[in-house]
């Protein structure tokens, strides 16, 4: 099992730009979820996923949108980027049962804007 | 906003001592996990505590859950430079079990 992959692992955007982080996982976990993490800041929830065709948002959504077509599928898209967007944005899968709570994470994509 | 706040922020210690890390909240949380990062990477689970006052051993790293289920603690005994690392807290509750981090504890241990 590859467990959550993200890809790119790093990309600078212009000012203006869009692009979408791809989310993929092969644990056919129900719940995915997308975090950004900021320097002494750690993670902020973005948005989150209980389900295929199911999407919400978290604590910091603005200027960020998700789709979930497939369990395996969670990408997120960046429209207008902006310098404040300039993070480390990780993706996590669940199980959704349990007392657990855990979650695996993908290795991170490093964004730029400038 | 349940917020969850660490202490130390950061911690340099020399081989073979202790430390210990805290992660503390208003909130009650019905479990607690602590996970460790390395850089360039995604965190990693290291114990989940689940009843007030539960305590874990993990070979030299001891996880306690406050009696309340609002905080917690994580004590290293005779860390090794492979300890170093940013140690994250995170909270767990809602409908999609969503998790609230803390800010993290960036340790570095020196040979």
């Amino acid at each position: 099992n590859a467990g959550v992959t993200q890809t790119p692992k790093f990309r600078i955007l212009k000012i203006g730009q869009s692009m979408t982080l791809q989310c993929t996982q092969d644990m056919n976990h129900n719940y995915m979820y997308w975090y950004r993490q900021d320097p002494g800041m750690g993670l902020k929830l973005i948005y989150y996923s209980v389900g295929a065709g199911i999407t919400d948002k978290g604590e910091v959504p603005n200027g960020y949108n998700v789709s979930r077509s497939t369990t395996e599928d969670f990408p997120l898209r960046l429209e207008l980027a902006a310098p404040s967007q300039t993070s480390v944005y990780f993706c996590a899968s669940s199980r959704g049962t349990g007392k657990s709570y855990e979650q695996y994470f993908g290795p991170g994509t490093r964004l730029t804007v400038t | 906003t349940q917020l969850l706040e660490q202490s130390p922020q950061f911690l340099s210690i020399q081989e073979g001592e202790n430390l210990t890390v805290y992660c503390n909240s208003s909130s009650v949380f019905s479990s607690l996990q602590w996970y460790r990062q390395e850089p360039g990477e995604g965190p990693v689970l290291l114990v989940t505590v689940v009843t007030g006052g539960e305590v874990k051993k993990l070979k030299r790293l001891t996880f306690q859950f406050g009696d309340a289920r609002k905080d917690s603690s994580l004590h290293i005994t005779a860390a090794q430079t492979g300890d170093t690392g940013l140690y994250l807290c995170a909270g767990a509750g809602g409908s999609a079990r969503q998790l609230t981090f803390g800010s993290g504890t960036q340790l570095t241990v020196l040979p």
